[in-house]
């Protein structure tokens, strides 16, 4: 199975900072490679997929980057909003595996 | 609308078993592999099983292997997980959700799945 690990485990930041996640795979996941946010236990919310293209309706401060086995998530100028838990996951292996997750507080 | 409806949760013992199901409107369910994801309290989120469309294919993660088997119903829209031999550990909050599978240029092979459409989630608790 392939590993996800994502640091920081969890950051704190203030509004209009530029914060930065990491993803590492166990193995090369080419660019199968998908970011979610999820608030308070609800649904996860799709942020990035393919590594670096923006979903629909995804505020342009968030990008992302990377190929192989090596990602980050980026985001420019953070919002009140934007504190939550991100998520990276691979869809390289038709068996997904999510990273361990990294929760953004406010500072 | 594009939705996910989640429902069959609900309180087990450990042993037991127990039936989940999703419905899909406002896209053609037949089109579209779909999945189930799993949060325990406080924990991260792990991704259960998944099914191609019309069943031909089906992926678990080991920890369920040989105890949960994903299914599902085109004809109705509709997507199931049966639980059984149902363990403390199992206990979270079960989301379905579909995978989007599009052309990425750089992905492996063009093609890039995606869990763009969520359900609400149904909590699972297993406990004597």
């Amino acid at each position: 199975d392939i590993q996800m690990t994502q640091s920081p485990s969890s950051l704190s930041a203030s509004v209009g900072d530029r914060v930065t996640i990491t993803c590492r795979a166990s193995q090369s996941v080419s660019t199968n490679l998908n970011w979610y946010q999820q608030k308070g236990g609800k649904a996860p919310k799709l942020l990035i997929y393919a590594a670096s293209s923006l979903q629909s309706g995804v505020p342009s401060r968030f990008s992302g980057s990377g190929s192989g086995t090596d990602f980050t998530l980026t985001i420019s100028s953070l919002q009140p909003e934007d504190f939550a838990t991100y998520y990276c996951q691979q869809s390289y292996s038709a068996s997904y595996t999510f990273g361990q997750g990294t929760k953004l507080e406010i500072k | 609308e594009v939705q996910l409806v989640v429902s069959g949760g609900g309180l087990v013992q450990p042993g037991g078993s127990l039936r989940l199901s999703c419905v899909g409107s406002g896209f053609s369910f037949t089109s579209y592999w779909m999945n189930w994801v799993r949060q325990a309290p406080g924990k991260g989120l792990e991704w259960v099983a998944n099914i191609k469309p019309a069943g031909s294919e089906r992926y678990y993660v080991d920890s369920v292997k040989g105890r949960f088997t994903i299914s599902r119903d085109d004809a109705k829209s509709s997507l199931y997980l049966q639980m059984s031999s149902l363990r403390a550990e199992d206990t979270a909050v079960y989301f379905c959700a579909r995978s989007n599978c599009v052309r990425a240029v750089t992905a492996s092979n063009g093609v890039v799945c995606k869990m763009d459409v969520w359900g609400q989630g149904t909590t699972v608790t297993v406990s004597s």
